[in-house]
Formats: C-alpha cells, sequence, structure tokens
C-alpha cells in the first residue's frame, strides 16, 4: 500500500515548450500532494503544496505561472513546466500525504527527470 | 520556520558495521521525523519515522532515537549491506495546521563490501 507513481519517468523536450508531468497516488486518497525539485547531490527543494480542488500554494521565490499545478481529484496531481528552458531541467518528484490512514506520513513518487535542450 | 542539520554529508563504513547519522531541529513545535533513503535516479523511500511520542523506534536492523529536549534525532543501521549504500535524508514535521515538511541536506552512505 502507499504506492505513488508518477508519469512519465524521464522527458526530453525543446526549449519554449510546455511539459506536464502526471503524479498518481495509487491505492489510498491523498488529502495533500506536494511537488519538489532536485538537483544533483543536493536535497529536495519543496515547490508547491496543492489540496484537492483549491489552488496550490507555492514556496517563496518559485513562479506560479511558469510552474502550473492542478490537484484534480485526491489521486491525481499535475505539474505543467511553461514555456521550459535549460535552466528549468532538474529532477522533479511528488509526494502525498494520507496513505495508511495517516496525514503525517508522505510518501514519494519515483521522480521525473525533466531535459530540455 | 523550521530548520533541520544533518551530519554527516557523507559517511563509509565497512560491510557489518554500524552506521550512525544525526539530525537537529529547531522547532520545537515539530513532532514528526521520518527518514528518507534515495537511490540515484529515484525517489525517496520511507524508511522508518518517529512521533514526539516516543523516545525509540526499532525496525529490524534500523533504528531510531528522539531526545525532544536537546532537539536531536538519529538513525542507527547495524549489520550494514552493500545494499544499504544510498543517501539519507532526515525530516521533521509539524503535523498539526501547515503540514511542511523540512528535510536535511542528506548522508551519502558507503558501505564497502
Amino acid at each position: 500500500g502507499a504506492v505513488v507513481s508518477q508519469h512519465p519517468s524521464w522527458v526530453i523536450c525543446k526549449s519554449g515548450t510546455s511539459v506536464k508531468i502526471e503524479c498518481r497516488s495509487l491505492d489510498f486518497q491523498a488529502t495533500t500532494m506536494f511537488w519538489y525539485r532536485q538537483f544533483p547531490k543536493q536535497s529536495l527543494m519543496l515547490m508547491a503544496t496543492s489540496n484537492e480542488g483549491s489552488k496550490a500554494t507555492y514556496e517563496q521565490g518559485v513562479e506560479k505561472d511558469k510552474f502550473l499545478i492542478n490537484h484534480a481529484s485526491l489521486t491525481l496531481s499535475t505539474l505543467t513546466v511553461t514555456s521550459a528552458h535549460p535552466e528549468d531541467s532538474s529532477f522533479y518528484i511528488c509526494s502525498a500525504d494520507g496513505g495508511r490512514g495517516s496525514t503525517d506520513t508522505q510518501y514519494f513518487g519515483p521522480g521525473t527527470r525533466l531535459t530540455v535542450l | 520556520g523550521e530548520n533541520v542539520e544533518q551530519h554527516p554529508s557523507t559517511l563509509s563504513v565497512q560491510e557489518g558495521d554500524s552506521a550512525v547519522i544525526k539530525c537537529t531541529y529547531s522547532d520545537s513545535a515539530s513532532n514528526y521525523f521520518p527518514w528518507y533513503k534515495q537511490e540515484l535516479g529515484k525517489g525517496p523511500q520511507l524508511i522508518i519515522d518517529i512521533r514526539s511520542n516516543v523516545g525509540e523506534k526499532k525496525d529490524q536492523r534500523i533504528a531510531v532515537t528522539l531526545n525532544k529536549t536537546a532537539k536531536h534525532f538519529s538513525l542507527h543501521i547495524t549489520e550494514t549491506q552493500p545494499e544499504d549504500s544510498a543517501v539519507y535524508f532526515c525530516a521533521a514535521r509539524n503535523s498539526g495546521g501547515y503540514q511542511k515538511v523540512t528535510f536535511g541536506t542528506g548522508t551519502k552512505l558507503q558501505v564497502i563490501p
């Protein structure tokens, strides 16, 4: 139980295009989902927190118009990187709360490697 | 806001030896402390967690201790195996109100066969 999936696992795109990443909680309903960004050999940087049916809360310094988050249901959140540029290349990881009846515990997806050419 | 410090940043141990990773946190309101293992190119995997009403928790070769007074918690891995090699992150969270998780900077553990 408490499995979180992400799709795609990796994506390569041209500069200026938009990329959508999906995050799904497969066997539980997630009250809250989180999106992180991770650079090589660094810790996870929280980008935004999303609750189903409401607008995402973005961390300071994260451009909400560039990183669009939609939390359409209790099992699905999407991150769209709009007009991607090479500096957006990174490892994007989502996580979800609520597995195994515990809202404290956060379970992570496998991550999506984005490369912008 | 919460600040979590983690030491050491790298740790090499011989197979079979124990490994200890230590973290400190700043916000006394934090009451949930998970540990994650991250292998290269993968997402973090929860390996053990502890809540503030417990001082120690053990799961087979892995144990976590918490000292709320001193605001520090530690991960102990006994009888290390090569497959334990990974990056480990500690984290702290206040489960009341805004449930943001603050991560430590990570420890790269290498278990030498």
